[in-house]
């Protein structure tokens, strides 16, 4: 099983619609959690953090349940330059190594 | 610019040189990471160093990778005899250890060719 799993997409949606990701992760004791968005032959950049009690950064949405090992990001109003890779990173404590998902495409259509 | 830089930013090489890239970080962050990115997958750590020392290496970092930062500032990654397996985006990242945040921030990488 892969230490971070999410769903390769690709997400097709038009513009304006709200579109859902999630990711889980198998290591328990993971202690940080981010959705890193990375562009075609770029590198990743930061998002935002994903806190337990969820997290909302105007129409980007982050939620983390410990529980269920589950993390999610919920894109409300998708623009054409939302289109890109959203990877799911989980960092086992801090200041350690990142820990990937293979990334979930996200192509908004006018 | 004030953020993570990387060189070359391409490199093509024949199969069994030597190649060698450098990773200059945000210049307070003491902490300095490489990953490699392969055709759609999400990066994979290599190793870290917190300041001139090599905390961690991954099983992925075989003996013919090296990596050094000799002043606690650049960092160096050599790959000896290359192979076409070598062939990926090699990014390097760096935080600050011990702040509020420990954010990691990623330099443009350097993407191997190897023929």
């Amino acid at each position: 099983r892969k230490e971070v799993e999410q769903d390769p997409g690709p997400f097709n949606v038009p513009e304006g619609a709200t579109v859902a990701f999630n990711c889980t992760y198998s290591n328990s004791a993971s202690q940080s959690f981010f959705w890193y968005r990375q562009d075609c032959r770029k590198e990743p950049k930061l998002l935002m953090s994903v806190y337990s009690s969820g997290n909302e950064d105007g129409r980007f949405t982050a939620q983390l349940n410990r529980a269920s090992q589950y993390i999610s990001l919920l894109i409300r109003d998708s623009k054409l330059s939302d289109s890109a890779t959203y990877l799911c990173v989980v960092n086992p404590s801090s200041g350690d190594k990142l820990t990937f998902g293979t990334g979930t495409r996200l192509a908004v259509r006018p | 610019d004030t953020g993570v830089s990387q060189d070359p930013r391409h490199k093509i090489t024949k199969r069994g040189q030597n190649v060698t890239f450098r990773c200059d970080p945000i210049s307070e962050h003491n902490r300095l990471y490489w990953y490699r990115q392969t055709l759609g997958q999400g990066p994979e750590f290599l190793t870290y160093f917190q300041n001139e020392a090599q905390l961690e290496k991954s099983r992925l970092l075989s003996d013919r990778f090296s990596a050094e930062r000799p002043k606690g500032s650049f960092s160096t990654l050599e790959i000896q005899r290359t192979e076409q397996g070598d062939s990926a985006m090699y990014l390097c990242a760096s935080s600050f250890e011990g702040g509020i945040t420990d954010t990691q921030y990623f330099g443009p990488g350097t993407r191997l060719t190897v023929l």
